[in-house]
């Protein structure tokens, strides 16, 4: 069974860096790409970052040079880094998984939540 | 900055027949934009249903149906169950990034 557990989520103060995880399991992690994707509370969805499973990493305008994405491979974990925090960025972070032959995602984690509030 | 727009809500009657779309703003959907289609109740994850126009999840029910319709994205929803009232969200590929839609409420009524 494909499970993926988010953690790293919390409270923060404005101008904070967090670093947000994804544990996975139940599938081939390093045969996957994988998306982090976030949700302000009773907003629409927002694609932030992918890292494919050939090692190509994408970023949304919104957040390219303060978010970084990476994976742990031998450890089936990816990451999102996220700096110099804001209230725009309190939102719920679900962890994604990329389709394995076509474009797509196909497996969701519940989310972390983010709090960015003095 | 790409905008991806969906109808804000659609209400349709049990056992009827909807169609959800989702249009670019850089023109018309293809399916080099690998349309997604996701379905969201309120408290809970979003659940994919279609990946790359019209391909089905194995979880995927066989009434909701992907496709392209006069240059967008389209997602038919055929004989509409109570439980089928949710939000959906379209995703579309940009050449490495992705953008999704606004989201459309569907009602069931």
């Amino acid at each position: 069974e494909v499970q993926l557990v988010e953690s790293g989520g919390g409270w923060v103060q404005p101008g904070e860096s967090l670093r947000l995880s994804c544990a996975a399991s139940g599938f081939t992690f390093s045969d996957y790409g994988m998306h982090w994707v976030r949700q302000v509370t009773g907003k629409g969805l927002e694609w932030v970052s992918d890292f494919t499973a050939a090692g190509h990493i994408h970023y949304s305008g919104s957040v390219r040079g303060r978010f970084t994405i990476s994976r742990e491979d031998a450890k089936n974990v990816l990451y999102l880094q996220i700096n110099s925090l804001t209230a725009g960025d309190t939102a719920v972070y679900y962890c994604v998984r990329g389709t394995k032959a076509v474009a797509g995602v196909d497996y969701w984690g519940q989310g972390t939540l983010v709090t960015v509030s003095s | 900055q790409t905008v991806v727009t969906q109808e804000p809500s659609l209400t349709v009657s049990p056992g009827g027949t909807v169609t959800l779309t989702c249009a670019s703003s850089t023109g018309a959907v293809t399916s080099g934009n690998y349309p997604n289609w996701f379905q969201q109740k309120p408290g809970h994850a979003p659940r994919a249903l279609v990946y790359s126009t019209s391909n089905k999840h194995s979880w995927t029910p066989a009434r909701f149906s992907g496709s392209l319709l006069g240059g967008k994205a389209a997602l038919t929803l055929s004989g509409v169950l109570p439980e089928d009232e949710a939000e959906y969200y379209c995703l579309l590929h940009y050449g490495g990034a992705w953008v999704f839609g606004g989201g459309t409420k569907l009602t069931v009524l």
